[in-house]
C-alpha cells in the first residue's frame, strides 16, 4: 500500500516567521512531488512541484526533495495570515497515479 | 477561461436515489479524475481516465460508475446512493499521463453531497 504521510497539525507559526511542512512517502520509485494549498471549503490549488533532489524556490515558497530519505518539505518564508490553510503533499508514483497525504493544517498567528 | 467546471455544487439525496455529477474541462487535458474528500481521510481516488475512451478504477470505486463522454467531459454516477457516500467530490484534470513527469492537477470547485 503506497502511502504519503503528513503531520495533521495544526501547526501554529507567528506572522513573519518560517513555516516548515514535512511529508514522507513509501514508494521509492515515485517521480513527481507536489504541494497543494486548500482553504476551508475550497478546492486544492497547486502551489509547488519538484522532480529532482534539492531545493526549488518560487517566491516565498521553497520545496525540498530528498529521494534517498523519501521526504519532501515545503518552507514558507515571511508567513502571512493568508497562508493559513491546509497543505496537501502529493506524490506521483511509477504507475502515474497521484497519492495525496491527508494534509497539515497551518495557522499563522497575527 | 473556466478551467474545470463541476455541477452541481450542492446536492442532497435520499438513500437509494441515483444522480450524476458532471465535470468538464476546457484546457484540452487528456487525463481526468474523480476524488472524494472526507474529514480525516484526505483525498481518495474513485476513478480516472488517462485519455478519451479509457477509464480505470482508483482506490474507492465501489458504488460508482464513470463515463468519459469526450475529451472535455467526465461524469460520475451514483446508482443507488448510500449515507457512506456523503462527501465532497472533486473532479480534476491534468495534461500529462504516462511520461513519468507531471504538471499536477487542476481541480474543480467541488460538489458537496449529502445522502440522508
Amino acid at each position: 500500500q503506497k502511502e504519503v504521510e503528513q503531520n495533521s497539525g495544526p501547526l501554529s507559526v507567528p506572522e513573519g516567521a518560517i513555516a516548515s511542512l514535512n511529508c514522507t512517502y513509501s514508494d521509492r520509485g515515485s517521480q513527481s512531488f507536489f504541494w497543494y494549498r486548500q482553504y476551508s471549503g475550497k478546492s486544492p490549488e497547486l502551489i509547488m512541484f519538484i522532480y529532482s533532489n534539492g531545493d526549488k524556490e518560487d517566491g516565498r515558497f521553497t520545496a525540498q526533495l530528498n529521494k534517498a530519505s523519501q521526504y519532501v518539505s515545503l518552507l514558507i518564508r515571511d508567513s502571512q495570515p493568508s497562508d493559513s490553510a491546509t497543505y496537501l503533499c502529493a506524490v506521483r508514483g511509477r504507475d502515474d497515479k497521484i497519492i495525496f497525504g491527508k494534509g497539515t493544517r497551518l495557522h499563522i498567528l497575527p | 477561461n473556466a478551467g474545470v467546471t463541476q455541477t452541481p455544487k450542492f446536492q442532497v439525496l435520499k438513500t437509494g436515489q441515483s444522480m450524476t455529477l458532471q465535470c468538464a474541462q476546457d484546457m484540452n487535458h487528456n487525463s481526468m479524475y474523480w476524488y472524494r474528500q472526507d474529514p480525516g481521510m484526505g483525498l481518495r481516488l474513485i476513478y480516472y481516465s488517462a485519455s478519451e475512451g479509457t477509464t480505470d478504477k482508483g482506490e474507492v470505486p465501489n458504488g460508482y460508475n464513470v463515463s468519459r463522454l469526450n475529451k472535455r467531459e467526465f461524469s460520475l454516477r451514483l446508482e443507488s446512493a448510500a449515507p457512506s457516500q456523503t462527501s465532497v467530490y472533486f473532479c480534476a484534470s491534468s495534461d500529462v499521463f504516462g511520461t513519468g513527469l507531471a504538471y499536477g492537477y487542476t481541480f474543480g470547485s467541488g460538489t458537496r453531497l449529502t445522502v440522508v
